[in-house]
């Protein structure tokens, strides 16, 4: 499984866009890129997934490089809500076993002021 | 509503009592698992149950064992438990291995 890399913090205000990358070197061509993120006394949520070029949905966007070491996840015009850990996460879509599960690394903290 | 539940949301006990963790989901997923979520806020996953095969981290003591009734249901019982033991316990699931996961919202174990 590759290993990714994201920084350990961002601060932002309400109604900024927050970028957070992600650094994925190793990434295998069987590898997808999962988004989730932790907010206090929950448990992860899923937020999004790619494997190349740009994803959207209702909640945040995903932008993902050429050569697909590098992405970087989009919040439009965040909210204290939105204050939380966010994970990167690569992982097999090949493979159906007890290898494909998803590995959380310490992921990025993202705060959000008023 | 769909979604997954766990319960009890916190629990204190003694070092050697016997816990058990309770976890449900509604989503008609097939595969269930338990991750635990250590001071650090590290999580880790400890066991993935999909269509009656368990799959378990080689990392987990084996006082750890699930248990599941279907597959909406996967508990986890912990036989003796120990100070390390105390963490935040997280059931997940999804349709299958490749699947995004839904997380309950945790239970908070303390062993004192």
């Amino acid at each position: 499984l590759a290993k990714t890399t994201q920084p350990p913090s961002m601060e932002a205000y309400e109604g900024q866009e927050v970028n957070v990358s992600c650094s994925h070197t190793n990434i295998a061509t069987s590898e997808y890129i999962y988004w989730y993120r932790q907010v206090p006394h929950q448990g992860p949520q899923f937020i999004i997934q790619g494997y190349k070029d740009y994803v959207v949905n209702e909640v945040a966007s995903l932008f993902i490089s050429a050569d697909r070491k590098l992405s970087t996840l989009s919040l439009p015009w965040v909210s204290l809500r939105d204050a939380a850990v966010y994970y990167c996460i690569v992982t097999d879509m090949a493979t159906n076993s007890a290898g494909n599960k998803l590995t959380f690394g310490i992921g990025t903290r993202v705060l959000v002021r008023p | 509503e769909t979604a997954v539940f766990q319960t009890p949301n916190y629990h204190v006990t003694q070092v050697g009592n016997e816990v058990s963790f309770n976890c449900k989901q509604t989503l008609g997923h097939d595969t269930m698992y338990w991750y635990k979520q250590d001071s650090k806020k590290l999580l880790k996953i400890m066991f993935s149950y999909n269509n009656k095969q368990l799959i378990v981290n080689e990392t987990v003591p084996r006082r750890f064992s699930p248990q599941s009734s279907d597959k909406a249901h996967l508990n986890l019982r912990i036989k003796s438990v120990e100070p390390e033991d105390s963490a935040v316990y997280l059931c997940a699931s999804s349709w299958d291995l490749n699947s995004d996961y839904t997380f309950g919202s945790g239970t908070r174990l303390l062993v004192i």
